[in-house]
């Protein structure tokens, strides 16, 4: 098990272009979630995925963003015509219910490495 | 109003001392869970500990343990024998498992130094 992995680690660019992230979680995770970190701050609720089903979307999640997890196995978050208020850490999260007695049955979300985004 | 508290946004502990790092919480669900979190400079969020809300015993977890007062909603993470690997942001996270409510609340997290 290699844990959540998300590419690319770093990101900059140019106001107004857009970009694309991706999210690959643990294999045996069938929910995936998206969050944003500015500087100093906790992170930020984006959008929740279970399998393909995006189930939840944060109000933060204007309509220049947009998740999609096609196969219910990675995830891509697009943002377009970014905007330098949209420079900041953006992280995934997977995890997998299971029942009572399992440490994991708390739903526990793993995080991957993130991906940071600067926009110039 | 804020639904996690963190009221120390640094801490200064020597080696090999104990921490206590402060989090208290607001909800109204019965059932919830708290997670603790720690995010060193490399930035990924590494999972900790948790405690449910019907949890009667404080949770541990090696080094690590959560000082649970459900009566005065606090749940304060408790570092034994601090390390110099312990520095790091620290972050506590509620979820209320209300129907549909799949997302962590977090507070602002507390930035943890230790000094050798």
């Amino acid at each position: 098990d290699t844990g959540v992995s998300q590419d690319p680690r770093h990101k900059i660019t140019k106001r107004g272009q857009n970009v694309t992230f991706r999210c690959d979680p643990i294999s045996e995770h069938n929910r995936l979630y998206w969050y944003r970190q500015t500087l100093g701050q906790g992170p930020e609720f984006l959008t929740y995925f279970q399998n393909e089903a995006q189930l939840e979307k944060s109000r933060l999640l204007s309509d220049r963003f947009s998740a999609e997890r096609p196969k219910g196995s990675f995830s891509t978050l697009e943002i377009q015509r970014t905007e330098q208020g949209d420079s900041a850490m953006y992280l995934c999260a997977s995890s997998h219910p299971s029942g009572a007695g399992d440490r994991a049955s708390t739903d526990t979300q793993y995080f991957g490495p993130g991906t940071r985004l600067t926009v110039l | 109003a804020q639904k996690i508290t963190q009221t120390q946004p640094g801490m200064f502990v020597q080696e090999k001392e104990a921490v206590t790092l402060d989090c208290t919480y607001d909800t109204s669900d019965q059932s919830y869970g708290l997670f603790w979190y720690k995010q060193p400079s490399s930035g990924e969020m590494i999972f900790l500990i948790y405690q449910g809300s019907y949890d009667e015993q404080n949770a541990t977890e090696g080094r690590y343990s959560l000082n649970f007062q459900k009566a005065r909603k606090s749940a304060n993470l408790v570092i034994s024998a601090s390390q110099l690997g312990d520095s790091a942001m620290y972050f506590c996270a509620m979820r209320e498992w209300g129907d549909s409510n799949y997302q962590l609340i977090w507070g602002a997290g507390t930035k943890l130094i230790i000094k050798p």
